[in-house]
């Protein structure tokens, strides 16, 4: 069964610093990895969608990398916003249709 | 822009009310997810459509029931709703591309049985 774990819980900085998170799987053979945004009471918004033959993809301030053999992705935010505070999760694909979610980082961005 | 579309934002419904969630996407997809989120448990997929009138069991589908009966349309029916129903639930829709999807939410539906 595919484990997804995002590390950290929880994070705050202030306004301006980049953003770095994490999330690791356990079985490595998946179709695609997914970046979501929620914000409380909300539905989730897909940010980036990595295939699982990319390293990366970029959006506007968002940069996400995929480490296949190890297990691993990371979301970068640059310049950092009191707007990004949300929940991130990522979701990895390894069917067509089935989707396993991370627990999700929530970040926290002071002004 | 993809648009997937949750009939209700908020619910209060009453233990042993059949309750149905109905989803509508707008981008002709082929597969239609319902999910439910919990604090501490995350998102749990409840059924999913590849296909009209097709569905498959997710993980924890026990209460609950679907319906596909349009493509743009995937309703999850909760038989008779019980307190531990009261919860987030998302639905999501996707189109293959090449063996890989995209997934799209809808804004959730937060029910609350009492």
């Amino acid at each position: 069964k595919q484990e997804v774990t995002q590390i950290p819980a929880a994070l705050s900085v202030p306004e301006g610093e980049n953003l770095v998170l994490n999330c690791s799987f356990t079985d490595s053979a998946i179709y695609n990895l997914q970046w979501f945004r929620q914000d409380p009471g909300k539905g989730l918004t897909s940010l980036l969608l990595i295939q699982s033959s990319q390293r990366e993809q970029t959006s506007g301030r968002l940069n996400a990398s995929l480490d296949k053999s190890s297990g691993r992705s990371t979301l970068y935010i640059a310049a950092s916003q009191p707007g990004d505070s949300a929940t991130y999760l990522c979701a990895v694909s390894k069917g067509h249709y089935k989707l396993s979610f991370g627990a999700g980082t929530t970040v926290t961005v002071r002004a | 822009d993809v648009k997937v579309t949750q009939s209700s934002r908020y619910l209060v419904k009453r233990t042993g009310e059949k309750v149905f969630l109905e989803c509508v996407q707008d981008m002709d997809h082929e597969n239609m997810f319902w999910y439910r989120q919990d604090p501490g448990l995350g998102l749990r997929l409840i059924y999913f459509s590849y296909d009209v009138k097709m569905k498959e069991k997710g993980d924890i589908p026990e209460g609950y029931s679907v319906s596909r009966e349009k493509k743009e349309r995937f309703s999850l029916i909760l038989e008779s709703a019980s307190t531990n129903q009261t919860s987030m639930y998302l639905c999501a829709s996707s189109y293959p591309r090449g063996g890989n999807t995209e997934a799209f939410f809808g804004q959730g539906t937060r029910l609350t049985v009492v």
